[in-house]
């Protein structure tokens, strides 16, 4: 089965640009998970869905930072107004989602700002 | 305090060796402890769960001390193949995951 998918792979924008990052989870998976992670840092929490429970945002650095996220699938990460501290490599994971289980990370979206 | 503390290395090591990398955590409501692995400019792959017994994969070993809110991971008979990023990773309840900044390991011929 397809693992978790992530898109583009890389993203070149310029500063104050608004992106999108889209993430496909695991079928069947209910639990998804955004992180990012800059140059030489660990892995940075920043949102969690849960079904249909209301997203844990407790991680966006900022409010130029949201995502959502339809039909208790896909889910979008959107940054306004990039800036350059904002380049990292935005990590997507998807899990079963009842509880403590493993998390399936996807290949990531280079983020690059100008 | 950093809430999970790894040592950032590299620990280089020759092919054959035995080697071991410790992490310590702070928060201890920590209830699940992994060690992930990810290589470089991949995505990290749970290598394996840390249980309070200790637990052994092939040539892995992991160990998690809750008192020293510490957790360690053994390789033996290190290959060439292990040269990655071990990242400790912490979990407190059902909710997200809490990552150290990793160990790079570099084992040569």
């Amino acid at each position: 089965g397809a693992g978790v998918s992530q898109s583009p792979s890389n993203k070149v924008t310029e500063k104050g640009k608004d992106v999108e990052l889209r993430c496909d989870p695991i079928s069947g998976h209910t639990a998804l998970y955004w992180y990012r992670q800059s140059l030489g840092q660990g892995l940075e929490f920043l949102i969690y869905f849960q079904g249909n429970s209301a997203p844990d945002k407790s991680g966006l650095p900022s409010d130029r930072f949201s995502a959502e996220r339809t039909g208790g699938s896909v889910s979008t990460l959107t940054i306004q107004r990039t800036q350059q501290e904002d380049s990292a490599v935005y990590l997507c994971a998807s899990s079963i989602g009842t509880g403590g289980e493993t998390q399936y990370f996807g290949p990531g979206t280079r983020l690059l700002v100008l | 305090r950093k809430e999970v503390e790894q040592d950032p290395g590299p620990f280089n090591v020759p092919e054959g060796a035995t080697v071991a990398f410790n992490c310590t955590y702070s928060n201890s409501a920590s209830q699940s402890f992994f060690w992930y692995r990810q290589d470089c400019r991949k995505e990290p792959k749970l290598l394996m769960s840390v249980y309070s017994s200790g637990n052994e994969d092939g040539r892995f070993t992991a160990q998690l001390n809750r008192a020293s809110q510490y957790i360690s991971l053994l390789i033996r008979d290190s290959k060439l193949s292990d040269s990655a990023t071990y990242l400790c990773v912490v979990q407190q309840g059902y909710s997200t995951l809490t990552f150290g900044k990793g160990t790079m390991l570099l084992v040569s011929p």
